[in-house]
């Protein structure tokens, strides 16, 4: 089945670190996503990692993937006001990784 | 190196009447995917194209429909609008060659009143 799950929001203080979660269904998808949606905007990639990785760091941040409980979470260090943004998490679907299938996403707030 | 563009960017219709979207693929790839995101609903899969082929079908119907060119530009059409059909439309570029991560566009959002 297809259904990402994720948390509806996040408020964290500026400096501090953002920690979104999203549980997905589907044992055999090769990739996993994070995207950035920023108001009015389409979906900026953030980072992805790919099936047979537990982590992934790129600058501020860390992608950490629990396979056996299909758990995926995105950790933002030294959260900024300019990291406000709804957040998406994606799971590649279907033979030869053709579609993606969305959370709901989870709108961070950043408060000064 | 060209990101993915789509046009027009805000497009008003009413029910009943037809709409076609427009996307230009991110340079070197080719593959296109178009996605409906509804108000505060995550992006839902319509369809992918592949060497003017739909290699990939979501669950919708099909008055929608899509055209790939030589370009790997695309188009997604849309009749008979209905008021749900209101939303973002997303196009995305991969290349299927890579680890066919999809890249998005600015989106076109249609009102269908």
């Amino acid at each position: 089945g297809e259904d990402v799950e994720q948390s509806l929001f996040l408020s964290v203080r500026e400096g501090d670190s953002s920690v979104i979660n999203c549980t997905y269904t589907d044992s055999s998808s090769t990739y996993l996503y994070w995207y950035k949606q920023e108001p009015g905007a389409g979906l900026q990639l953030l980072t992805y990692i790919f099936s047979n990785m537990d982590m992934k760091q790129d600058q501020r941040l860390t992608v950490l993937l629990n396979k056996k409980d299909k758990h995926l979470s995105l950790r933002i260090a030294d959260t900024q006001t300019g990291d406000s943004a709804i957040y998406f998490c994606a799971e590649s679907i279907g033979s030869n990784d053709y579609k993606l299938s969305f959370g709901a996403g989870t709108t961070v707030t950043v408060r000064a | 190196e060209t990101g993915v563009t789509q046009s027009p960017t805000h497009l008003i219709k009413t029910r009943g009447q037809q709409v076609t979207l427009r996307c230009s693929s991110q340079s070197g790839h080719n593959t296109v995917s178009w996605y409906q995101q509804a108000l505060g609903q995550g992006p839902q899969f319509i369809f992918q194209y592949y060497r003017e082929e739909e290699n990939g079908r979501g669950n919708f119907p099909p008055r929608f429909s899509g055209l790939q060119f030589p370009n790997y530009s695309s188009e997604l059409n849309v009749n008979a609008l209905e008021l749900d059909d209101s939303a973002l439309y997303l196009c995305a570029s991969s290349d299927t060659s890579g680890s066919n991560t999809q890249y998005f566009g600015p989106g076109t959002r249609l009102t269908v009143l």
